[in-house]
């Protein structure tokens, strides 16, 4: 079973405007990470924020924030203020506990294509 | 930022052949990952290494492939031998610690399997 599903194949946004992505994440751990990243045309891979599951705020980087639904296991990425060069796939990637803490599980990804 | 360096960027080689993929990963950092990303699909995990060892391995890494770092050299993925399936991206990342760090990826190495 998939520990991390993005139902989001693509989405298309006009620039300016703020797009959210969804994920949900399955796993039976109390403490765990839940991060998004973004793949570039080039395939480069870059870090874009991270949400401890322990806390509470969602948390926020620039233009980047998070919806972290706990209960839902929910964990959307918020970008506001798109700009042409957002247009990328988006990954969502949770990291559990013991024994597995040291792996990183991604979802599917979600093609952004910001147009101006 | 730091950087994960990864040599070559592509790879073409020959069915049954052996390749080895080269990772520096940031100068700092502790533990090694290798994952592998067929065209257009998630990312999938194949290992991580740490202290000079496996520390986990997924269902990907089949026996025909091994990691290592000896001292002061490259982390690499060798695959011997080599096998159509195996054509994929292939990610090294890095990070400091095993909690909550975060992974600084390299820029992937593209290897096709003829």
């Amino acid at each position: 079973a998939q520990k991390v599903t993005q139902t989001q194949t693509s989405i298309s946004v006009m620039e300016k405007t703020t797009v959210t992505m969804d994920c949900v994440y399955e796993t039976q751990d109390s403490s765990y990470f839940l991060f998004w990243y973004k793949q570039t045309a080039s395939g480069e891979i870059v870090f874009l924020i991270r949400q401890d599951s322990y806390k509470k705020e969602n948390a926020t980087v620039g233009h980047y924030s998070l919806n972290f639904q706990k209960p839902k296991s929910s964990i959307g990425l918020i970008i506001t203020a798109t700009q042409i060069e957002d247009s990328a796939v988006y990954f969502c990637a949770m990291r559990e506990g013991m024994p597995n803490y040291n792996v990183l599980y991604f979802g599917s990804g979600t093609k952004l294509t910001v147009e101006p | 930022g730091p950087k994960v360096l990864q040599i070559p960027s592509h790879q073409i080689i020959d069915m049954g052949q052996m390749v080895t993929l080269n990772c520096d990963p940031v100068s700092n950092h502790l533990y090694f990952y290798w994952y592998k990303q067929i065209l257009g699909q998630q990312m999938e995990f194949l290992v991580n290494f740490y202290n000079g060892k496996v520390m986990e391995k997924s269902k990907l890494f089949k026996d025909q492939f091994s990691v290592e770092r000896p001292d002061g050299s490259y982390f690499t993925l060798k695959i011997q031998p080599t096998a159509l399936e195996d054509s994929a991206v292939y990610f090294c990342a890095s990070s400091f610690a095993s909690s909550n760090s975060d992974y600084t990826f390299g820029s992937g190495t593209r290897l096709l399997v003829i």
